[in-house]
């Protein structure tokens, strides 16, 4: 089974700061992405990349910003935190385009 | 772009009976169609996806209807356990191959025992 790991699992802030959730793959999959899960929106695309070193807006980008500094990380930045970020966050990869994808098991932010 | 619209977003059912979801997409380029088990406090899964050059597909008690002309698809579980009690959450890829998904917004299904 493919692992994703995200880190911090739990995390509070502060409105203002700066936020960064990290996610790690192991599975030299090509496509990562990050997605918001709020009860009823289902999942989000934030934010996906098809490699090392390219990031895309997805859905719903305002707010954040990514990095994939190398094929296994991919992190969410948040840089100004607001309460409506105030969120569960997955991270998720595949190997390409319409495969199956392996999420993490997610970072509950809070931000007060 | 992609909208997904998912019905219903709660269902119970009984032990034994089918539990049946629905899922509308929009755009008609569309041609990849996961499904998603999200048990409370877990990740999401995939358990079962459909691709735009079939119409049906079953894994064991899974079975994936799609239709294409309506932009329709659906999930059907049939003999339903308690087991099966979870999030459900169906996705329609971008028509342009980028890998993005739009999900929706999901179905809590309750299997009584």
């Amino acid at each position: 089974e493919a692992a994703v790991t995200q880190s911090p699992r739990n995390k509070v802030a502060v409105t203002g700061g700066k936020v960064t959730l990290s996610c790690n793959q192991t599975n030299n999959h090509n496509n990562m992405y990050w997605y918001r899960q709020d009860t009823g929106h289902g999942l989000r695309l934030i934010h996906y990349s098809y490699g090392a070193g390219s990031t895309e807006k997805g859905d719903i980008p305002d707010g954040y910003k990514a990095s994939r500094p190398s094929q296994e990380n991919f992190s969410l930045i948040l840089e100004l935190a607001t309460p409506s970020q105030t969120s569960v966050y997955f991270c998720a990869s595949g190997h390409r385009e319409n495969e199956r994808l392996f999420f993490g098991h997610g970072t509950k932010l809070s931000v007060l | 772009g992609e909208q997904v619209e998912q019905l219903p977003s709660i269902l119970r059912v009984q032990e034994g009976s089918s539990a049946s979801i629905n899922c509308s997409y929009e755009d008609s380029a569309s041609n990849y169609f996961p499904w998603y088990k999200q048990e409370p406090g877990e990740n999401p899964k995939l358990i079962i996806d459909i691709r735009s050059n079939m119409e049906r597909k079953q894994i064991q008690e899974l079975i994936v209807l799609l239709d294409k002309k309506a932009k329709r698809f659906s999930l059907h579980i049939t003999d339903t356990q308690p087991g099966d009690s979870a999030m459900y959450f169906c996705a329609a890829s971008d028509g342009t191959n980028t890998g993005k998904l739009t999900f929706g917004d999901g179905t809590v299904l309750t299997v009584k025992p």
